[in-house]
């Protein structure tokens, strides 16, 4: 199956720093999405971007398709930010449409 | 608008007994997928339903079975738990099984 790697496993900040998370998959893709998991478990929704360059506030991503990246930036970053960053991608073979995750990136911004 | 929404929140049981996990999708969605996520790992997916039927499988065990209501909503059950099915089950819905998935706020599930 697709692999999904992230990149770097963990990552400790000062507040207004910024980062790149990066994650590389194995195969073309027709979905991939970037989560942010809050401390109690909650996925939630960053970006939804196979291909392309979007922004929202202080976050935004970039995927290149054909070599087979994705980046997340944040910017200014607030202990709010802190949490777990997932990729997950969907494989653009015939019959799937499962979600496949890499392990995430875990964030700490420290005051 | 609701979003996804899960019950119970969490959940305690012993080996060998079963558990029926539910979700609600967000309003308008029809296709319903479930994940577990051990301790310290990424989600895995379980299967996708989609008009009341199990349109993908991932790679677990027969124990593992679902359902899809016509109200769209769904059951996980798992038959008799091991100790290691103790994860975060979480539910995911979307309009178009290739559309973006919101997730629900997953329930915890401890097997002792």
């Amino acid at each position: 199956g697709i692999q999904v790697e992230q990149s770097p496993p963990d990552l400790i900040l000062q507040e207004g720093a910024n980062s790149t998370l990066r994650c590389n998959f194995s195969d073309s893709v027709n979905n991939l999405q970037w989560f942010h998991q809050n401390p109690w478990g909650q996925l939630i929704n960053l970006f939804y971007i196979p291909s392309g360059t979007k922004q929202n506030g202080r976050l935004s991503a970039t995927t290149v398709a054909t070599e087979r990246y994705s980046l997340l930036y944040i910017s200014s970053s607030q202990t709010t930010d802190s949490g777990v960053y997932f990729c997950a991608v969907e494989y653009s073979g015939a019959g799937s449409y499962q979600l496949t995750f890499g392990k995430g990136t875990k964030l700490s911004v420290i005051p | 608008d609701a979003g996804v929404t899960q019950s119970p929140t969490h959940l305690i049981k012993t080996r060998g007994q079963q558990v029926t996990l539910r979700c609600s999708p967000k309003s308008g969605h029809d296709t319903v997928s479930w994940y577990q996520q051990a301790l310290g790992q990424g989600p895995q997916f379980i299967f996708q339903y989609y008009e009341e039927e199990e349109r993908q499988r991932g790679n677990f065990p027969d124990r593992f079975s679902g359902h899809q209501f016509p109200n769209y909503s769904s059951e996980l059950n798992v038959n008799a738990l091991l100790l290691g099915d103790s994860a975060l089950y979480l539910c995911a819905s979307s309009l178009d099984p290739r559309e973006t998935q919101y997730f629900g706020p997953g329930t915890r599930l401890l097997v002792l």
